[in-house]
């Protein structure tokens, strides 16, 4: 079964306004932590945002913040003020506490910001 | 500056070849990390070494080698034994195992073409 499930291959958002990418995960464990990255066309990795299981409070960095759902198991990524330096591909990962604390990573959506 | 560094950038191996890509870190880092990434799609995790003289095979292993005789260091051999090598490979470091809330540092990439 996949640990990251990305169901939006794309999204287009007009700039200056807010959007929200989706993930949901899948994991037996108690303690694991959420992270979302970035990818330009450039092709390096980004780190954005990251949340912890054990969290009350959804995270945020920023223009970013985290739409964590525990019972539903989705720790969205949300966007705001959207700008034209934000089109890239972006990457919801998971790591969990058990075993080897491997980082398992989505598919991506690929985020366009419209002028 | 602390970070991970990856060369080459750009790679091109005849069919048959072995190729090695490297990855240094400075970050002391005890977890190292390499994906492979097709175009479009997420990544995928070949091997991975929480400590030195230590790896483990990820998803996608076959066809690679890796070593850890250093921290610093964690190279990656793509074998003639790998079918399809063209892709993006991306090297990763955290601070290692039991740290669930800990981001991982990726390097800037290598791009591997079979001619």
């Amino acid at each position: 079964a996949q640990k990251i499930t990305q169901t939006q291959p794309g999204m287009f958002v007009q700039e200056k306004e807010a959007v929200t990418l989706d993930c949901t995960y899948d994991t037996s464990d108690q303690s694991y932590g959420l992270f979302w990255y970035k990818q330009p066309s450039s092709g390096e990795m980004i780190f954005l945002i990251y949340q912890g299981s054990y969290d009350e409070q959804n995270a945020t960095e920023g223009r970013y913040s985290l739409n964590f759902q525990k019972a539903r198991k989705s720790a969205n990524l949300v966007i705001s003020a959207s700008q034209l330096g934000d089109s890239a591909m972006y990457f919801c990962a998971m790591r969990e506490r058990t075993g080897a604390n491997n980082l398992f990573f989505g598919t991506g959506t690929r985020l366009t910001v419209i002028p | 500056d602390g970070g991970i560094t990856q060369s080459p950038k750009y790679l091109f191996r005849k069919e048959g070849q072995n190729v090695t890509l490297s990855c240094e870190q400075n970050l002391n880092h005890d977890a190292m990390y390499w994906y492979r990434q097709d175009p479009g799609q997420g990544l995928r995790l070949i091997y991975y070494s929480q400590i030195v003289n230590d790896f483990q095979k990820g998803d996608i292993a076959e066809g690679y080698s890796v070593s850890r005789e250093k921290k610093e260091s964690f190279p990656l051999t793509v074998t003639s034994a790998q079918k399809n090598p063209t892709a993006f490979y991306l090297c990763a470091s955290s601070i290692g195992r039991l740290a669930a809330n800990t981001e991982a540092f990726f390097g800037q990439g290598t791009r591997l073409t079979v001619v």
